[in-house]
Order: structure tokens, then C-alpha cells, then sequence
């Protein structure tokens, strides 16, 4: 089955640092998601992004569907940031299928 | 207001146990899912429903049954309950253009 990536696994980050988060995919996928998993174990949908770029605040994401991956950018981090961060596709034939990633999990500190 | 919101949020629960999750949405999706997180792990699909009438096995719907009220209503049941379904859960809607958007999850222990 199709296998999703994301990197790195863990990331512990100083308050206002940037960082870039990556998600790959081993076969086309659809529909692609950026989530939010706060500490609350709460689903925030950060990003829709098939394709292209977004961006939304201090984060941004774009998608090269193309070359199957997705990256998503976190700029002047701030502690609230905190969470694991999954990426989701769905396959072309399967819309209601949402692969998930591998997760990200973020710690950043004072 | 929450557009997706699921009862209870936490529930403990004995072995043999039935209980039932609740999901509600405002959203007005016709498509509704349920979803169970392991720690440490992504999210796998239980079950899910395009309508009243239709409904789906996922990829881990043994032990699970589902029921959809309404448009507006999707309830999981654990017949009897065992302790590997221990598990945050949630529901989900989608949209007409594939977004799919989460409530807040239900956290379950069976003891």
C-alpha cells in the first residue's frame, strides 16, 4: 500500500526559530492535509492543499503533487505551536480513504 | 461553536461493556467517518457513511458497529467492549471538495 513519510520525526525547536516539515509520498495521493494534533490530542486543520501554496499567518505550505511530497513551514515558533503535525492524502480511487503521515512532533521551548 | 462535536470526550469503561460514541455536525457534509488514533500512531478509518442509507466498513471495523440517525448524526458502538480498543476516536465530516474537518475526539478506556 501507499506509504506516507514525514520528517523529521522529532523536532525541538527555541521560541521564534522557523522550521520546514516534510511529507512524501510513495504513489500519488489526493486531497492532501495539514494537521494539528495539540497536546490536547485536539485535530486542527491547518491546510486543503493539493497542489500549490498556501499561506495562513505564520505557516505556509506548499504542495508539488507532481513529485509527491508536501512541505509545510512554520516561521517565528511560538511554544502554542507545540503538537505533532500529520500530513493526510487520499488515492484517486478512494477519496474517503485519508492516509495518514507518520508524524512530526514539535517541542518548542521559551 | 464546534461544527463537529463528539460525546463523551473521556469515558472509562470495564471489558464485556457496550457504549456508544456520539458525533454531531453543523456543517451540512453528507459524508461522515469515524476514526481511531493508537499513541503514537496516525489515524485509521473505522467506518464511514455517505448518507442514512449507506454506510461503510474501513480498514479496522471488527468489533465496531455504526448507526447514522440523521444527516447531521453518526454513532459508534463498541458492542463489547476489550481492552486493544482503547483509543482516542474521532469523527469526521468531508466537504465537497474532499476537506475533511475532525471533532474534538474521544478519549477511551476499557479496563
Amino acid at each position: 500500500g501507499i506509504q506516507v513519510e514525514q520528517s523529521p520525526p522529532d523536532l525541538i525547536l527555541q521560541e521564534g526559530a522557523n522550521s520546514t516539515l516534510r511529507c512524501n509520498f510513495s504513489d500519488s495521493v489526493n486531497n492532501l492535509q495539514w494537521f494539528h494534533q495539540n497536546p490536547w490530542g485536539q485535530l486542527i486543520n491547518l491546510f486543503y492543499i493539493p497542489s500549490g501554496t498556501k499561506q495562513n499567518g505564520r505557516l505556509s505550505a506548499t504542495t508539488v503533487a507532481t513529485e509527491r511530497y508536501s512541505l509545510l513551514y512554520i516561521s517565528s515558533s511560538q511554544t502554542t505551536d507545540s503538537g505533532v503535525y500529520f500530513c493526510a492524502g487520499s488515492l484517486s480511487y478512494n477519496t474517503d480513504k485519508l492516509i495518514f503521515g507518520t508524524g512530526t512532533r514539535l517541542q518548542v521551548f521559551p | 461553536d464546534a461544527d463537529v462535536t463528539q460525546t463523551p470526550r473521556n469515558r472509562i469503561t470495564k471489558t464485556g461493556k457496550r457504549i456508544m460514541l456520539e458525533c454531531s455536525q453543523t456543517k451540512g457534509h453528507d459524508r461522515m467517518y469515524w476514526y481511531r488514533q493508537d499513541p503514537g500512531l496516525g489515524l485509521r478509518l473505522i467506518y464511514y457513511s455517505f448518507d442514512v442509507k449507506d454506510i461503510n466498513k474501513g480498514e479496522i471495523s471488527d468489533g465496531y458497529s455504526v448507526s447514522r440517525q440523521a444527516q447531521a448524526k453518526f454513532s459508534l458502538s463498541l458492542e463489547s467492549a476489550i481492552p486493544n480498543q482503547t483509543a482516542l476516536y474521532f469523527c469526521a465530516t468531508r466537504s465537497s471538495y474532499n476537506e475533511q474537518f475532525f471533532g474534538p475526539g474521544t478519549r477511551l478506556t476499557v479496563l
